[in-house]
Parts: C-alpha cells; sequence; structure tokens
C-alpha cells in the first residue's frame, strides 16, 4: 500500500539554523503530497502541499519540491525561528486517502 | 468566523461509558473525516463521509460509530466496546474526497 516515510525526531536546533526534514514516500501512482504541521495541544495546519512533479511548495519561509525520480518532498526552512517548534507531518493523498509518516518533532533553541 | 469546531477540547470517560465528540464545519465542505493521534504516531482514519447520510468505515473503525444527518455536523461516538480510547481525536473536512483536508482543534479523551 502507500506509504511516507519521515526522518526520525527528534530534531533540536539552534535559532537562524537551516532546517531538513526528510519525507519519501511510495505510491502505485501520482500522489499529491503535503506538509502539516502541529503546534503543542493543537490540531494540523497545512503548511503547504505540491500535486504534481517539480512543483514547488511554499509558506511561511518553508519550502518542499516534489521530486518524483527520488519519491521525495523534503521541507526545507532557510533561518528557523523558536516559534517553528512543532511537530511535522508529511502526508499524501492518492485514490482519495490521506496517508500520514509519523511526525518528526522540532525544537528550536534560542 | 469560518472553520471548523471541535467540542469538549478535553473529555472525560469512565469505564463502560459512551460518550460523544462533537465536529461542526461551516466551510460548507462536502467530505468530513476522523481521525485518532496516539503519541508518537501518525494519524489513523476511523471514519469519513463523503456526503450526508452516508458513511465508510476507516483503518480502525471497531468500537467508534458515527452519524451524519447535516452537512455541518459529523459526531463521533466512542462506545464502551473500544478497549483502548485514551487518545487525541482529530476531525478534519475537505470541499470533496480526495482533495485538500483542513483539521480541527482535537479533542483529547481520557479514561478515568
Amino acid at each position: 500500500g502507500d506509504s511516507v516515510t519521515q526522518m526520525e525526531g527528534p530534531v533540536t536546533l539552534s535559532e537562524e539554523a537551516f532546517l531538513t526534514i526528510n519525507c519519501t514516500y511510495t505510491a502505485t501512482g501520482y500522489p499529491s503530497l503535503f506538509w502539516y504541521v502541529q503546534y503543542p495541544g493543537e490540531g494540523l495546519q497545512l503548511l503547504l502541499k505540491a500535486t504534481k512533479a517539480d512543483d514547488k511548495g511554499s509558506n511561511k519561509g518553508f519550502e518542499a519540491t516534489y521530486r518524483k525520480e527520488t519519491t521525495s518532498f523534503h521541507l526545507e526552512k532557510g533561518s528557523v525561528q523558536v516559534s517553528d517548534s512543532a511537530v511535522y507531518f508529511c502526508a499524501l493523498t492518492l485514490n482519495e486517502k490521506l496517508t500520514f509518516g509519523t511526525g518528526t518533532r522540532l525544537t528550536i533553541i534560542p | 468566523d469560518g472553520g471548523i469546531t471541535q467540542s469538549p477540547k478535553y473529555l472525560f470517560r469512565k469505564e463502560g461509558q459512551n460518550v460523544t465528540l462533537s465536529c461542526e464545519q461551516n466551510l460548507n465542505h462536502d467530505a468530513m473525516y476522523w481521525y485518532r493521534q496516539d503519541p508518537g504516531q501518525g494519524l489513523r482514519l476511523i471514519y469519513y463521509s463523503q456526503i450526508v447520510n452516508d458513511f465508510q468505515k476507516g483503518d480502525i473503525a471497531e468500537g467508534y460509530s458515527v452519524s451524519r444527518e447535516k452537512k455541518e455536523s459529523f459526531p463521533l461516538t466512542v462506545t464502551s466496546a473500544q478497549k483502548n480510547p485514551t487518545a487525541f481525536y482529530l476531525c478534519a473536512t475537505s470541499w470533496a474526497e480526495g482533495e485538500t483536508q483542513y483539521f480541527g482543534p482535537g479533542t483529547r479523551l481520557l479514561v478515568l
């Protein structure tokens, strides 16, 4: 079946560091790809998405590019802030089902 | 104020008791979903509904029930048959099945 694999956390960075959270997927077709963010005690917020190969999703300084050749959708940010501390979920949708990775907890230290 | 509301934020269940979690939306979305989140894990689909008066089981439907009598509402009942109900429950909606899903703030269910 379809699946999403995320880099295991937790990830701890200093403020203003460069962030990469790896995400790869396995799917039988051509899924849409998403990153969601979950702040402590809250629901998930859509961070960005890409619907076809080579699309780049971006929002709030975060970016991810849909790479069909490597089946990847890595999340990046050039300079993280303390307020970016959260759990990040990579997900795909295909055949009307949304499949999540297990999440990566990110902590930013001042 | 548009969006998805879930209530209550925290809910306590006694052994053998059924409890109902509320999910309401005013986004005019057709599809609604219930997910369960356990610590350190991703989300697992419990039930979903594409239209009023219709719903389908997800991956972990046992011990849960739903109804969809109105487009705006998709309540989830956690029955006494669910032996491990302690979790964070998230409701989501999308304008159609397969489209981008948007999530509510969640309800944390604890067993006394």
